[in-house]
Formats: structure tokens, sequence, C-alpha cells
């Protein structure tokens, strides 16, 4: 049962435009939410996350959404360069857990 | 040192083969995580480790046989595997005192079994 859901396998995007990533998930229990990117044959690096607790997180181009009430966060990169083209997990988990759910991913490339 | 360190970083093995893929951090993280990841596909978790001692098994067959020696490493030991086993496995590790969630992933170890 997938509690974590990218509906869009792929995004393509203009250079210096902004790339808006889309997560929803099912389980209301999750406390974290965090955005992994990842490049073809390496492993997912950490990106940004946000608490439950909040609506809001930015670190320099990244920017996290999250709408507890429709349990939907977005991932929102501004503005967008080439070297962000890459597959980008959505993921979460509860304190009382150890496991990351992630989502089936979205393919973000970024065209000059 | 924010790295976990995983090798052989490919490994190609048959069928009948007994391998290792071994997995490393020395960030004190008492969280230990095996993935498996499939082409396109999301990781998958397979086992997890707290405080040394598997916490989590996610149903893997037993030819796949997890192993903490310390809270600074975590192996995999391989026999017997199927060639859809090919696939990257990923090492993982998380300090459950931290207050993102956040997994340090290693760069995975590509498995290839003939």
């Amino acid at each position: 049962d997938q509690q974590v859901k990218q509906n869009s396998p792929s995004l393509s995007v203009q250079e210096g435009r902004i790339s808006i990533l889309n997560c929803d998930y099912t389980n209301s229990m999750f406390d974290y939410f965090l955005w992994y990117k990842k490049y073809p044959a390496e492993g997912p690096t950490f990106l940004i996350s946000i608490s439950s607790i909040k609506d809001k997180n930015e670190d320099g181009r990244f920017t996290v959404f999250l709408n507890k009430s429709a349990k939907h966060l977005s991932l929102h990169i501004v503005p967008s360069q080439p070297g962000d083209s890459a597959v980008y997990f959505c993921a979460a988990i509860s304190n009382s857990g150890y496991a990351l759910n992630f989502g089936k991913g979205t393919s973000l490339l970024v065209t000059p | 040192d924010t790295e976990v360190t995983q090798t052989p970083k490919h490994l190609v093995m048959g069928m009948t083969n007994k391998k290792s893929l071994k997995c490393e951090q020395h960030m004190g993280h008492r969280a230990m995580y095996w993935y498996k990841q499939k082409a396109k596909k999301p990781p998958e978790l397979m086992f997890v480790y707290s405080y040394e001692k598997l916490s989590i098994n996610e149903s893997v067959p037993s030819r796949f046989s997890p192993e903490c020696p310390n809270s600074s490493l975590l192996n995999l030991h391989l026999h017997a595997l199927q060639p859809e086993d090919s696939a990257l496995y990923l090492c993982a590790s998380s300090d459950r005192g931290h207050d993102t969630g956040e997994l340090f992933f290693g760069e995975g170890s590509r498995l290839t079994v003939l």
C-alpha cells in the first residue's frame, strides 16, 4: 500500500524557470517529510525536509510547502538549473517508525 | 565525516557464489538500513538495525543475511541469489535523535547476478 505518492513520473522545465514537484500522502501520523535527489547509479542525497508542525521550509533555491489538511506537499526549485536534472523522491517518516516511506519519484529534466 | 561508505561499488556473482556487501559510517548513528533499488523504482526497505539489533526485516528471502558487527559496520551476506536480485543495494544510517528523520545514504553497491 503506497502511503506516499508522486503522481507525475516526469517533469521538464526550462532553465531559470520554477520547477514544482508534488507529493501526496495518506498517513496522517507522518511527522517529517523529506525530499531526496538521486542521480543515476548513485545513492539518494538528502535535499530538504519539513516537520509536520510547519507549512514552509526554505533553503536557498529550494522551498518545501506542506498542506496538512490536503495531505499534500510540494518542492519548489527557483531558479531551475540544468544540474538539478535528477530523480526526486518524496519521503515521509513518523516519530514511532524507523523506515522512510518513499514515493515512486519524479524525474526532472531542466533544459538550457 | 558525514559519509556512508559502501564496498564494493560493483559486484558480479553467479547463482552459487557467496559474497558480502559492506557498509561503514562514523557519524555515531545508531540506526542502519539496507535498501534495494531497481531501475526507475523507489528504494525498498530490506532491513533495519537499531543499536546493533535487527529491528525490522521486511520479509526478505533468507538468501540475504544481514549482520551488524558493531555500531559502525553493517554487512549483507549474499548466497544462492537469483538473477532478479540484480539491483542497486543502498546502505543508510540515521540518528534517531535527529529531528528531521534524515537518512544518510551511501552510493550503493551495484549487484549483477548471472
